[in-house]
């Protein structure tokens, strides 16, 4: 069975604290995708990777760095969390990227 | 990607079937018709994808109307784990971020 693995399922922070979310999957898939979850506004796309060391934006970057050294694990960071940055994040992964999509079962994250 | 409309909640009786529909009267001819849901606390699962022929899975069945205007989830025996939101999403096979763009989904819920 596909599997995508978050590091955490919830996570409280400070107020600008670093703050690292690490994704791991085993598919061997090419394409790693963070996005953030909030009520009313569904899923918004932060940054996504097509390959080992590549990285593209997505719809809200602001904010957030990522890092993909290794082709299985692709990880978000948050330079410095802010209140507005309290959410639910979502780390997604797909063989191509026009393939369906494999989410890991989401990170809570509070800045408080 | 092509916007999509479905009710916003429905309900079922366990062991029966459920048809949930969706419309998307603005489908161009790139554009597959994918089905996710997501479960209470988790992140979201693939379920099917077709682009004009209706297609079968260990999990639902997608049946495509003719004009590709409408489409419909079958889920054969409703199972109180399949209460869920389920999103209906358009992918234009020619885009190149491979975001999922969920809209407001159908909230499922089934009856013991």
């Amino acid at each position: 069975d596909v599997k995508v693995t978050q590091s955490s399922r919830y996570l409280v922070k400070r107020t600008g604290e670093k703050v690292f979310l690490e994704c791991v999957q085993d598919m061997d898939h090419e394409n790693m995708f963070w996005y953030r979850q909030d009520p009313g506004l569904g899923l918004r796309l932060i940054y996504f990777s097509y390959d080992v060391k590549m990285k593209e934006k997505g719809d809200i970057p602001e904010g957030y760095s990522v890092s993909r050294e290794k082709k299985e694990r692709f990880s978000l960071i948050l330079e410095s969390a802010s209140t507005n940055q309290t959410s639910m994040y979502l780390c997604a992964s797909s063989f191509s990227l026009v393939y369906e999509q494999y989410f890991g079962p989401g990170t809570r994250l509070t800045v408080t | 990607d092509a916007k999509t409309t479905q009710p916003n909640s429905m309900e079922s009786n366990e062991e029966e079937p459920v048809h949930l529909p969706c419309n998307h009267s603005t489908i161009s001819g790139t554009d597959y018709i994918h089905w996710y849901r997501q479960l209470p606390s988790q992140g979201p699962e693939y379920v099917i994808h077709g682009l004009t022929s209706n297609v079968n899975n260990r999990m639902a069945s997608l049946a495509i109307a003719e004009d590709r205007k409408s489409s419909t989830l079958i889920l054969h025996r409703a199972t109180l784990r399949d209460a869920a939101v389920y999103y209906c999403i358009l992918r234009d096979l020619r885009g190149s971020q491979g975001n999922l763009i969920f809209g407001k989904g159908t909230k499922l819920s089934v009856k013991p």
